[in-house]
């Protein structure tokens, strides 16, 4: 059965730094690409990031260029979002997401609130 | 690219076929999927290259469409339908999704 689990999620003040995780099983991890989206309260859905399969390509929306890097580590089958300077308009939940071209497992998701 | 979805709200009873459009700025041959969400939940896929059924998903969706123009169809609404609807297009970076559609009991 596919999972995807993230965690790191929590408070951070503006200016903060967070780390997300992803941990997959069920599939081969090394394989896939795996996307970041998020939803901000109330809001709908914005993609965020996404990784190809041997972090050879990375593409960012424009509201995190710069701000957050996705990596992934096919050993330990996880990815990862590392997210600087945080802004209030960065609270959201963030789900990752696997991409075989669509985006076909979603995890629960982990909620990120930045704020003072 | 710009993802555009109508309506924004969709009043419908049990058993009523429902439709929902979402139109893109420029061509995405195609590379669009279907969501479903419901509250506290993660999305789940649909609909996917705008007319495939994803494993799984009842046959009462269906989804149609071509260019800039795309429709996601109920044919016959259920009460595990009640949702929100979004659509997405992966053609290219960054990829959108549409604002999206509450389907809400009338």
């Amino acid at each position: 059965e596919v999972q995807l689990v993230e965690s790191g999620g929590g408070l951070v003040q503006p200016g903060g730094s967070l780390r997300l995780s992803c941990a997959a099983s069920g599939f081969d991890f090394f394989a896939y690409s795996m996307n970041w989206v998020r939803q901000s309260p109330g809001l709908g859905l914005e993609w965020v990031s996404y990784i190809s399969s041997t972090s050879g390509t990375m593409h960012y929306a424009d509201s995190v260029k710069g701000r957050f890097t996705i990596s992934r580590d096919n050993a330990r089958s996880e990815v990862y979002l590392q997210m600087n300077s945080l802004r209030d308009e960065d609270t959201a939940v963030y789900y990752c997401a696997r991409d075989p071209g669509k985006l076909d497992y979603w995890g629960q998701g982990t909620r990120v609130t930045v704020s003072s | 690219i710009q993802m555009t979805q109508s309506p924004s709200t969709l009043s419908a009873s049990i058993g009523d076929r429902v439709t929902i459009t979402c139109r893109a700025s420029q061509t995405i041959n195609n590379w669009l999927a279907w969501f479903q969400q419901k509250p506290g939940k993660a999305p789940k896929i649909l609909i996917y290259a705008a007319s495939n059924l994803e494993s799984g998903v009842p046959s009462r969706f269906s989804g149609s469409g071509s260019g800039t123009e795309f429709t996601l169809t109920i044919s016959s609404l259920q009460p595990d339908d009640f949702a929100t609807y979004y659509c997405q297009q992966y053609n290219i970076y960054p990829r959108t999704f549409g604002q999206g559609t509450t389907v809400e009991i009338k």
